[in-house]
C-alpha cells in the first residue's frame, strides 16, 4: 500500500554542522508534507510544513525542500543545536479529512 | 498558542479493565484524531472525527475501541477490554482547516 519512510534511522552531527533528514513517500496524491519533532515522552511538534505546488519552504533554522519528480522530502537544520535532538518524523496527507501517514521516523543526535 | 490537552498523562491499567483516555481539541476546530504509538515504532493513525461520526478508521480500531464527543469541548477514546499490545502512547490531534494539525502531549497506557 502507500506509505511513506525514512532513508536513514539514526544520526549523529557535531553542534553546529547542518543536518538533513530524508523521507520518501510513495502516494503521487499527496498534497501536504509536515516534519514533526518528537521529543522523549512528549507528542509530535510542529517543525514546517510545505504544500505540493511548492518545493521548498523555510523557517527559522530550517529548511524543507520537496522533489515531487522522485517523491522526495528533506528537512535541513541549520547549525544544529543539542536542543535539537529528538526524533524527528515526516508526515504526509492528501487534503480532506484523509488522516496524516507518518514516516518511521529518524532519531538525530547532537553531539557537543 | 492553542493547545490540545489530554488527561491522563499515564494510565496504568490491568488486562481486561476498559480504559477512557480524554482529549480537549482546540476550541474552534471541526476534525478530530487518535493515534497511537508503539514505543519505539511510528505514529499510527487509528480513528478520525467530523461532524460528530467517524469518518475514516484503520485496521487498529477494531470493535474494542470506540470514540465519542459527549460535549462540545472533549472527545475521548474508550478501549473496551484492554489487552497487553493496548500499551502505547495515545495523542490526540485536531484540525481546523484544510491543513495546520495540532498534537496533544499525549498519554501513555500502560497494561499489566
Amino acid at each position: 500500500g502507500e506509505s511513506v519512510g525514512l532513508h536513514l534511522p539514526t544520526l549523529s552531527v557535531q553542534e553546529g554542522d547542518n543536518s538533513i533528514i530524508n523521507c520518501a513517500y510513495s502516494n503521487s496524491a499527496s498534497d501536504y508534507f509536515i516534519w514533526y519533532k518528537q521529543e522523549s515522552g512528549k507528542g509530535p511538534q510542529f517543525i514546517i510544513d510545505i504544500r505540493s505546488n511548492m518545493d521548498k519552504r523555510q523557517g527559522q533554522r530550517v529548511t524543507v525542500l520537496l522533489n515531487k519528480t522522485v517523491k522526495h522530502l528533506s528537512l535541513q537544520i541549520a547549525a544544529t543545536q543539542p536542543g535539537d535532538s529528538a526524533v524527528y518524523f515526516c508526515a504526509e496527507g492528501s487534503g480532506g479529512n484523509t488522516p496524516l501517514v507518518f514516516g518511521k521516523g529518524t532519531r538525530l543526535s547532537v553531539i557537543a | 498558542e492553542p493547545e490540545v490537552t489530554q488527561t491522563p498523562s499515564h494510565q496504568v491499567t490491568q488486562m481486561g479493565q476498559e480504559v477512557i483516555l480524554r482529549c480537549v481539541p482546540i476550541s474552534n476546530h471541526l476534525y478530530f484524531y487518535w493515534y497511537r504509538q508503539i514505543l519505539g515504532q511510528k505514529v499510527e493513525f487509528l480513528v478520525s472525527f467530523y461532524n460528530n461520526e467517524i469518518s475514516e478508521k484503520s485496521e487498529i480500531f477494531d470493535d474494542q475501541f470506540s470514540v465519542e464527543r459527549p460535549d462540545g469541548s472533549n472527545f475521548t477514546l474508550k478501549i473496551r477490554s484492554t489487552k497487553l499490545e493496548d500499551s502505547a502512547m495515545y495523542f490526540c490531534a485536531s484540525r481546523g482547516g484544510y491543513y495546520g494539525y495540532t498534537f496533544g502531549s499525549g498519554t501513555r497506557l500502560t497494561v499489566v
